[in-house]
């Protein structure tokens, strides 16, 4: 079986300072781990995606994850947040390739 | 544009009709699937399909019916809507069944549907 644990369920953060989202899974198998954004009334786009391959990934819009093992962690982190970054990010696991796992999603905030 | 496409994007329904929404993807993908949203919850999976002819149920199927008669479309059925039904419903596809861990997704724009 697999899951998803999102260990905040909003996040604010003051515009130019870091963002850090962090993101645990459970896993039978050697998982795959996805992170998607969805800006408000709209559909859900691709961040990044590991898929055993670099632990460390990066994606989209600056930002970029790490696949830790021992942590059963894949948290996602941008140096630098912009307003445009407002919005709910999911994490995702599948550890069979048609069935994906979503986390409750995480809300950002960026203050001006 | 390629990509895929739901219709209709809001709807209101009230107790026990039926309804048919639409998912047409026209990138010749061989998965399709089905989620609701709601709201702490992430995405849900109802029913899916690795290809035309075949589906199968995923985490909530219960009250939703599917079909696959041609590669393109992926419509979900509402057999008699209730409120629990009341959530934003997306339809994704991918390359292939067996390869989304390098494809990924690809996601509609949704359907907000309201049950009344």
């Amino acid at each position: 079986a697999q899951s998803v644990t999102q260990l905040d369920s909003h996040v604010s953060v003051s515009e130019g300072t870091p963002v850090l989202l962090r993101c645990n899974y459970s896993s039978s198998y050697s998982p795959s781990l996805f992170w998607y954004v969805q800006h408000p009334n709209k559909g859900l786009q691709l961040l990044l995606k590991y898929t055993s391959a670099a632990t460390l990934v990066k994606g989209i819009n600056g930002f970029e994850a790490e696949f830790k093992k021992s942590e059963t962690s894949f948290h996602l982190t941008k140096p630098s947040a912009h307003m445009s970054d407002a919005a709910e990010y999911f994490c995702v696991v599948s550890d069979r390739d048609y069935k994906l796992s979503f986390g409750a999603g995480t809300t950002v905030t960026v203050r001006a | 544009n390629a990509g895929v496409t739901q219709t209709p994007k809001f709807q209101v329904l009230k107790t026990g009709q039926s309804m048919t929404l639409q998912c047409a993807q026209d990138m010749n993908h061989e998965y399709m699937s089905w989620y609701r949203q709601d709201p702490g919850m992430g995405l849900r999976l109802i029913h899916y399909s690795v290809g035309a002819g075949i589906t199968d149920q995923g985490e909530v199927p219960n009250g939703y019916n599917v079909s696959r008669s041609t590669t393109e479309d992926f419509p979900l059925r509402l057999l008699s809507a209730a409120p629990s039904q009341t959530s934003v419903y997306f339809c994704a596809s991918s390359y292939s069944s067996t390869g989304v861990s390098n494809y990924g997704y690809t996601f509609g724009s949704g359907t907000r549907l309201t049950v009344v």
